[in-house]
């Protein structure tokens, strides 16, 4: 079955400590995205990847890292998050065509 | 830069009749673009794309869009509506690979309420 992972689904920390949001796909696809989600807002893309190794900012990549050392994975690292970057979070994955076709089922990560 | 517009936050329309989700876009360029729709405490789902080739847009669940270059838009139809049509809509649009950083940007999203 095609699967966008996520993980983890849930997180509540504190402002300036260090997370990872992993995200990892078993579609062999080239193109890979991080999406923020707030509301009135709608969603805002953070990092896309192309293939591995290669990597793009999106609207919104202030304060983000991402990395694509495996085409299967993309981590979303926040080094020292604050609390304007409590959010939704959706990664997604998709085609050498650069479209998502398939979503996880997104991070709620608030930030005290 | 890109962007697109979604006017309506919400739009009601009553089980069994034509629906119509709005969208319009601005771009250098040819667009790319895209609907998606959002269930609750889900991530999106892919409903259909207009790349080139044909105005007319067929995707799931009986959705279709029509791309009109004059008017920049591209609005999600649908001949008759369900209940379960019910959901968070998007609309996306970004220009084609090649033309530098090419982010996806989104519409604000529309709220469909289909009503039986």
């Amino acid at each position: 079955e095609a699967q966008v992972t996520q993980n983890p689904r849930y997180l509540i920390t504190v402002t300036g400590k260090k997370l990872t949001v992993t995200c990892s796909q078993n579609m062999n696809h080239e193109y890979m995205s991080w999406y923020r989600q707030d509301p009135g807002l709608g969603l805002r893309q953070i990092y896309y990847s192309m293939n591995v190794e290669v990597t793009d900012k999106g609207d919104v990549p202030e304060g983000y890292k991402v990395s694509r050392k495996e085409k299967r994975n993309f981590p979303l690292i926040l080094e020292s998050p604050s609390p304007n970057q409590t959010s939704l979070y959706f990664c997604a994955s998709g085609d050498i065509s650069g479209q998502p076709q398939h979503f996880g089922d997104g991070t709620r990560l608030s930030i005290l | 830069a890109q962007s697109v517009a979604q006017p309506e936050d919400q739009v009601n329309v009553a089980e069994g009749n034509p629906l119509t989700v709005k969208c319009t876009y601005s771009v250098s360029g040819n667009p790319y673009l895209f609907w998606y729709v959002q269930y609750p405490n889900r991530g999106l789902q892919f409903l259909l794309k207009y790349i080139t080739g044909d105005n007319l847009v067929k995707g799931s669940y009986g959705f279709e869009a029509e791309f009109n270059k004059s008017q920049t838009s591209f609005h999600l139809k649908k001949p008759s509506a369900l209940v379960s049509d019910s959901a968070l809509y998007f609309c996306a649009v970004r220009e084609p690979l090649g033309s530098g950083n090419t982010p996806l940007v989104f519409g604000k999203g529309t709220r469909l309420s289909v009503i039986a």
